[in-house]
């Protein structure tokens, strides 16, 4: 099993370009997340898809776009690049295993805005 | 808003020595887990606790939730250079099991 993967691992974007950050499990997880981590301000959550064919806002979610494209795939879309959005992106997923909702995180991708 | 305080935010320790990190909230949580992220890495889950009072161990790692279920605290006996790396607390609340609210961390280095 691969578990979560991520792609690309890295990007710079120049301001007001678009993107669209790719994440898949292979783990059958119901629930996948994408958070964003800045210095100092630990992993905030961006949306997060509780099953498939839902998405929510987390705490951070202005700015972005997700798409729950089946069971295995979540991805993240930033319409228009801002330098506030310079930032390493996590993507994770989880399941309800005997009332225990551990993630598992992808390697990230670390985006730089200019 | 900040939904679940840590501290300390870095901690400097000399190989050996002990090292806790501490989680408050000010709402009651339905359980509460715990990741490590070294350097460069991605977060990895470490523990879950669920139940009041709760204490777990994991070799010197020592995770206890407090009796309110408010608070809870990770303990390292004797670090080791292994050990580095930033500490995660992240809360569950009853409403959207799944979803976590993350602590910023308390980022650990060990000094041989």
């Amino acid at each position: 099993n691969a578990g979560v993967t991520q792609t690309p691992k890295f990007q710079v974007l120049k301001t007001g370009q678009s993107m669209t950050l790719q994440c898949a499990q292979d783990m059958n997880h119901n629930s996948m997340y994408w958070y964003r981590q800045d210095p100092g301000m630990g992993l905030r959550l961006i949306y997060y898809s509780a099953s498939e064919g839902t998405t929510d806002k987390g705490e951070v979610p202005n700015g972005y776009n997700v798409s729950r494209l089946n069971k295995r795939e979540f991805s993240l879309r930033l319409e228009s690049a801002a330098p506030s959005q310079t930032s390493v992106y996590f993507c994770a997923s989880s399941n309800n295993r005997d009332s225990i909702y551990e993630q598992y995180f992808g390697p990230g991708t670390r985006l730089t805005v200019t | 808003g900040q939904q679940v305080m840590q501290i300390p935010q870095y901690q400097h320790v000399q190989e050996g020595e002990d090292f806790t990190t501490y989680c408050n909230s000010s709402t009651t949580l339905s359980n509460i887990q715990w990741y490590k992220q070294r350097p460069g890495g991605h977060p990895v889950f470490l523990i879950q606790l669920v139940k009041s009072g709760e204490v777990k161990k994991q070799k010197r790692l020592t995770f206890q939730f407090g009796e309110a279920k408010k608070n809870s605290s990770l303990h390292i006996t004797a670090t080791q250079t292994t050990d580095v790396g930033t500490y995660f607390c992240a809360a569950g609340r009853g409403s959207t099991l799944g979803r976590l609210y993350f602590g910023r961390g308390t980022q650990l280095t060990v000094w041989p």
